[in-house]
């Protein structure tokens, strides 16, 4: 079956501006992740949605970044106001996670690559 | 909160074996997972360990001891595709979630 897409896989964006970037997760995964990822560097945790429960939203660095997750399936992330240090790879990851028996192994998009100039 | 640590680097030759140490402190730990990241492209699973032990997977194996807070990735007969960052990914229950966190990797470096 279809694994997990993101949308757009690249965004050229100016400072100041805002964008939005899309995760459709695999069918049927209960959990979603975002991270970000800038050049040689390791994952960073922003979100997480797990079925039905409040998000945790930890790992966002700022209020200029908020997601939501629409009907337990697609997520969008938004970066209000984007600045240069934006700029990085965006990953999303979904996973079967349900309260008994969790796998959590996390299936991850292609990202998508955000430049802020 | 959760303190993962990998080396940064590390250099293997072709051929010969190599280790790869994660060590962690959590609370509410409830698993631990591999995974490797060929640069520009998204992590892809490795492995999964739980309990205490070695899990064998053709050339690669992982050890947890969760006494120790520790586990290693330990990847046999190097080929030169193996050249990846290994990410060391623990999962932790806490506060009704069930959250997996990320270690920032390890950039293995196979030469001939």
């Amino acid at each position: 079956g279809a694994g997990v897409s993101q949308s757009p896989s690249n965004k050229v964006t100016e400072k100041g501006k805002d964008v939005e970037l899309r995760c459709d997760p695999i069918s049927g995964h209960t959990a979603l992740y975002w991270y970000r990822q800038s050049l040689g560097q390791g994952l960073e945790f922003l979100i997480y949605f797990q079925g039905n429960s409040a998000p945790d939203k930890s790992g966002l660095p700022s209020d200029r970044f908020s997601a939501e997750r629409t009907g337990g399936s697609v997520s969008t992330l938004t970066i209000q106001r984007t600045q240069q240090e934006d700029s990085a790879v965006y990953l999303c990851a979904s996973s079967y996670s349900p309260q008994r028996k969790p796998t959590d192994t996390q299936y991850f998009g292609p990202g998508t690559r955000l430049t802020v100039l | 909160g959760q303190n993962i640590d990998q080396p940064t680097e590390m250099t293997a030759t072709e051929g010969a074996i190599v280790q790869i140490n994660c060590t962690y402190q959590t609370s509410g730990f409830n698993g631990l997972f591999w995974y490797q990241q060929h640069a520009g492209e998204a992590p892809t699973f490795l492995s999964y360990n739980v309990l205490d032990g070695l899990e064998e997977k053709g050339r690669f194996s992982s050890f947890l001891s969760r006494s120790k807070g520790y586990s290693y990735l330990l990847l046999k007969e190097l080929q030169m595709k193996d050249s990846a960052s290994y990410l060391c990914a623990v999962r932790s229950y806490s506060g009704g979630y069930q959250k997996v966190t990320f270690g920032t990797g390890t950039k293995l470096q196979v030469i001939p």
